[in-house]
């Protein structure tokens, strides 16, 4: 079971909104990631959760913040988003028993009008 | 310097050919290497691991490692046309609670029938 699932899979938000995104993996990995990827580009990464510990890339903005209520949940809330904030927004685990592959989730595709 | 670096292409190569993927990175502490493949409009797809030197192979699919040059790159032997897509390069560099995992930019691949 490689599975890590994220919901909704499309989201459109205005920009005084609030809403979350959910990603939840179920195959006892370690650190769990939100990256953003915009179009033509590489996925960029967001914050990562690994052992406990959040680890936040500086130059995200504070409307996103990012939730751990447990080790197999790793929730983004976003509060305020602008229209370049619209992306493909992917979450991916890894680290079971030492083994580091990174599986990701299909992915959110959020537009911000 | 770009922490990790691939030509982005477009790399085209005919049906049944091998096409030939490469990857530099920057950071000598980092321990696993990753080759996603990519789907417009998809999320990355995990297609080959390495974490020694040398080669590793699965299926029509070699990945080769040479940590001393700092150097990841993947075959496609036999490419077919399910093959085109964007291939990124993925690095993860590793140590309790401090979780780092980086892409290249991505090539993409078109495989011409």
């Amino acid at each position: 079971d490689t599975e890590v699932t994220q919901t909704p899979k499309h989201l459109v938000m205005g920009m005084t909104n609030k809403k979350s995104l959910k990603c939840e993996q179920h195959m006892g990995h370690r650190a769990m990631y939100w990256y953003k990827q915009k179009a033509k580009k590489p996925p960029e990464l967001m914050f990562v959760y690994s052992y406990e510990k959040l680890s936040i890339n500086e130059s995200v903005p504070s409307r996103f913040s990012p939730e751990c209520p447990n080790s197999s949940l790793l929730n983004l809330h976003l509060h305020a988003l602008q229209p370049e904030d619209s992306a493909l927004y992917l979450c991916a685990s890894s680290h079971r028993r030492g083994e580091p592959e990174a599986f990701f989730g299909q992915g959110t595709r959020l537009t911000v009008v | 310097q770009k922490e990790v670096e691939q030509n982005s292409g477009p790399l085209s190569v005919p049906e049944g050919a091998i096409a030939s993927l490469n990857c530099t990175y920057s950071d000598r502490g980092s321990q696993s290497f990753f080759w996603y493949r990519q789907y417009s409009g998809k999320s990355p797809e995990l297609i080959m691991s390495i974490y020694s030197n040398g080669d590793k192979e699965d299926g029509r699919f070699t990945a080769q490692l040479n940590k001393a040059s700092q150097y990841v790159s993947l075959l496609i032997r036999d490419s077919q046309p399910s093959d085109s897509a964007t291939y990124l390069c993925a690095v993860n560099t590793y140590n309790f609670g401090n979780e780092k995992l980086t892409f290249g930019t991505g090539t993409r691949l078109t495989i011409i029938p």
